[in-house]
């Protein structure tokens, strides 16, 4: 069964606008974390942010925030003030110790 | 700061071939990974490993081996390459005490 579900397969944004990527997880741990990676087409995989499963608050890291619906199972990254160097492939991943799961990937194109 | 080195960069390999691909990290990580990533199907899970002399099967781990013979090397073995295991494979470490898991740079392996 797929543990991490990303439904968009690619996405466009207009340059200084947010975009948000969807990111669904299955678990019956009650401990876990949640991750998103970037990887743009140099391949390098980048870490962006970081959701515990008892974290009482959204994640936040400059542009990237992390919206954690808890009881959807449902961990959406949101990216503002989009850039053209945020054109890249975005990996949800989950832990659950010790093993490490990620999605098949979001592309994101902005456009000027 | 050299992090989570992998060799090599690049490989092909005629079919029935072997080779051994390194994974180095120098932060003293406990644990370790090696994923393949395929066009559409994200990060997939080969092995993994908890802490040297131990390895553990993920997600596809059929026609690869693994050892984790020191701390900090984690090697991926193909005894017997097949066409279908033409992909880029990224090494991972993490530590027990924190959330992010740190790549390597990526091998692109080709299987003719």
């Amino acid at each position: 069964a797929q543990k991490i579900t990303q439904t968009q397969p690619g996405m466009f944004v207009q340059e200084k606008e947010a975009v948000t990527l969807d990111c669904t997880y299955d678990t019956s741990d009650p401990s876990y974390g949640l991750f998103w990676y970037k990887q743009p087409s140099s391949g390098e995989m980048i870490f962006l942010i970081y959701q515990g499963s008892y974290d009482q608050q959204n994640a936040t890291e400059g542009r990237y925030s992390l919206n954690f619906q808890k009881a959807r199972k449902s961990a959406n990254l949101v990216i503002s003030a989009s850039q053209l160097g945020d054109s890249a492939m975005y990996f949800c991943a989950m832990r659950e110790e010790p093993k490490l799961s990620f999605g098949a990937g979001t592309t994101v194109t902005v456009r000027a | 700061n050299a992090g989570v080195t992998q060799t090599p960069k690049f490989r092909v390999l005629k079919t029935g071939q072997s080779m051994t691909l390194l994974c180095a990290q120098d932060m003293n990580h406990e644990y370790m990974y090696w994923y393949r990533q395929d066009p559409g199907m994200g990060l997939r899970l080969i092995h993994y490993s908890v802490g040297e002399g131990t390895t553990a099967k993920g997600e596809v781990p059929d026609g690869y081996n693994v050892s984790r013979l020191k701390k900090q090397n984690f090697l991926l073995g193909l005894e017997s390459a097949a066409p279908s295991q033409t992909s880029v494979y990224f090494c991972a470490s993490s530590s027990t005490g924190t959330r992010v898991a740190f790549f390597g740079q990526g091998t692109r392996l080709t299987v003719v």
